[in-house]
């Protein structure tokens, strides 16, 4: 069981590049979701989505996009990369089933650096 | 909008020593809390968590939390910490009515010196 997947793990970009982070889970988690975590700030949430074909906006959306066309992937896309967002990314996932009282599981993280 | 406190951003203590971290949020409705561990270089693994019932929670490791209601207080304990308790530790609040989209803390370092 491969739980969370993301990758790449690493990744260097210069600012207006575009990159897709990729999310995949086999636990056939509803909810999934995109964090990024940055010194001081703890995580916060970019976008989440509650099933296929339905993602909303989380604390701080703006510069990604997200869609969720299967269950187990939610990919992030940075249309056009800035410094700002140099980042540790983690997706994670849980079920929603019961409410919203389930454990998230989170991937190992993407380390993105804009130069 | 709720929002998690962390009072400590940095902690440093020897091996044996007794640890507690504050957490304080902001909502006031029912909520679910959490405190999830970051080991240096992994991901982020949940310690425990809260929902109702008895306000003392045990999780793994050793690690406990009490939820104070009228505080708005879920501060974590451990007796007597080790050398392997050394990462960064995250407070987290939702709202189970609200798809409980997760509300994290900046977290704590923690530093265990053998």
């Amino acid at each position: 069981n491969a739980g969370v997947t993301q990758t790449p793990k690493f990744q260097v970009l210069k600012t207006g590049q575009s990159m897709t982070l990729q999310c995949a889970q086999d636990m056939n988690h509803e909810y999934m979701s995109w964090y990024r975590q940055d010194p001081g700030m703890g995580l916060r949430l970019i976008h989440y989505s509650v099933g296929a074909g339905i993602t909303d906006q989380g604390e701080v959306p703006n510069g990604y996009n997200v869609s969720r066309s299967t269950t187990e992937d939610f990919p992030l896309r940075l249309l056009s990369a800035a410094p700002s967002q140099t980042s540790v990314y983690f997706c994670a996932s849980r079920v929603t089933s019961g409410g919203a009282t389930g454990e998230l599981f989170f991937g190992e993280g993407s380390r993105l650096t804009v130069l | 909008a709720q929002s998690v406190s962390q009072h400590n951003h940095h902690v440093i203590l020897s091996e044996a020593a007794s640890l507690e971290l504050g957490c304080n949020y902001s909502y006031g409705g029912t909520v679910n809390l959490f405190w999830y561990v970051q080991y240096p270089g992994q991901h982020l693994q949940l310690l425990l968590k809260y929902f109702s019932g008895d306000p003392l929670v045990k999780g793994i490791k050793g690690f406990e939390a009490e939820f104070i209601k009228s505080k708005f207080s879920f501060n974590l304990r451990k007796p007597s910490v080790q050398w392997s308790d050394t990462a960064v530790y995250f407070c987290a609040v939702n709202d189970p009515l609200g798809w409980g989209k997760l509300q994290f803390g900046a977290g704590t370092q923690v530093v265990v010196t053998p």
